[in-house]
């Protein structure tokens, strides 16, 4: 079956610039969540949805960075005024059901540059 | 807090010969404890978990991983290391009865496996 998808696979925008980032999840998974990949790190939690609503949005670096998950299916992330420290993989995530022990499937990622 | 380490930043095993990668936990109460594996421009691919029970652990591709409470461990292990399992790996903690938290990532163990 389709895994996660997100899109697009790379971004490259300038310092200021607003980019949206998105993300399908495994269809009928409830959990979503976003992390961020620096190089030579593993991934830093963001935020994660169930269903519709943010449930933990702790990880979000300011309030420059938002998401939404507005029909509990696909979510966007959104970057305002992008800055160079903001280039990094983001990884979107999905899980089925409310179990703590349930794994996490990953998406490829998108690539974001910041020049 | 939770927190996971992965003292190795880079293993390397000559083919055929076995593997380790280790891997520490700190994290109030009992966890759940993951693997994952990241290949070069690859989202990250779920490999085996600790759920309860047995202490071995056995996942996909040949690895599985020991459980160890007193040293709050959960090292990967191989018997034999193919070319192939050449990647990215990262270990990943949840504490248990916390529903659909994040997960919490060590940094990565490059693994190199050499012909």
């Amino acid at each position: 079956g389709a895994g996660v998808s997100q899109t697009p696979s790379n971004k490259v925008t300038e310092k200021g610039k607003y980019v949206e980032l998105r993300c399908d999840p495994i269809s009928g998974h409830t959990a979503l969540y976003w992390y961020r990949q620096s190089l030579g790190q593993g991934p830093e939690f963001l935020i994660y949805f169930q269903g519709t609503g943010a449930a933990d949005d702790s990880g979000l670096p300011n309030d420059r960075f938002f998401a939404v998950r507005p029909e509990g299916s696909v979510s966007t992330l959104k970057i305002q005024r992008t800055e160079r420290g903001d280039s990094a993989v983001y990884l979107c995530a999905s899980s089925p059901g409310q179990g703590s022990y349930n794994e996490q499937f990953f998406g490829p990622g998108t690539r974001l540059t910041v020049l | 807090a939770q927190s996971v380490a992965q003292p190795e930043d880079q293993v390397n095993v000559a083919e055929g010969n076995p593997l380790t990668v280790k891997c520490t936990y700190s994290v109030s109460g009992n966890p759940y404890l993951f693997w994952y594996v990241q290949y070069p421009n690859r989202g990250l691919q779920f490999l085996l978990k600790y759920i309860t029970g047995d202490n071995l652990v056995k996942g996909s591709y040949g690895f599985e991983a020991e459980f160890n409470k007193s040293q709050t461990s959960f090292h990967l292990k191989k018997p034999s290391a193919l070319v192939s399992d050449s990647a990215l790996y990262f270990c990943a903690v949840r504490p248990r009865n916390s529903g659909n938290t994040p997960l919490v990532f060590g940094k990565g163990t490059r693994l190199s496996v050499i012909a």
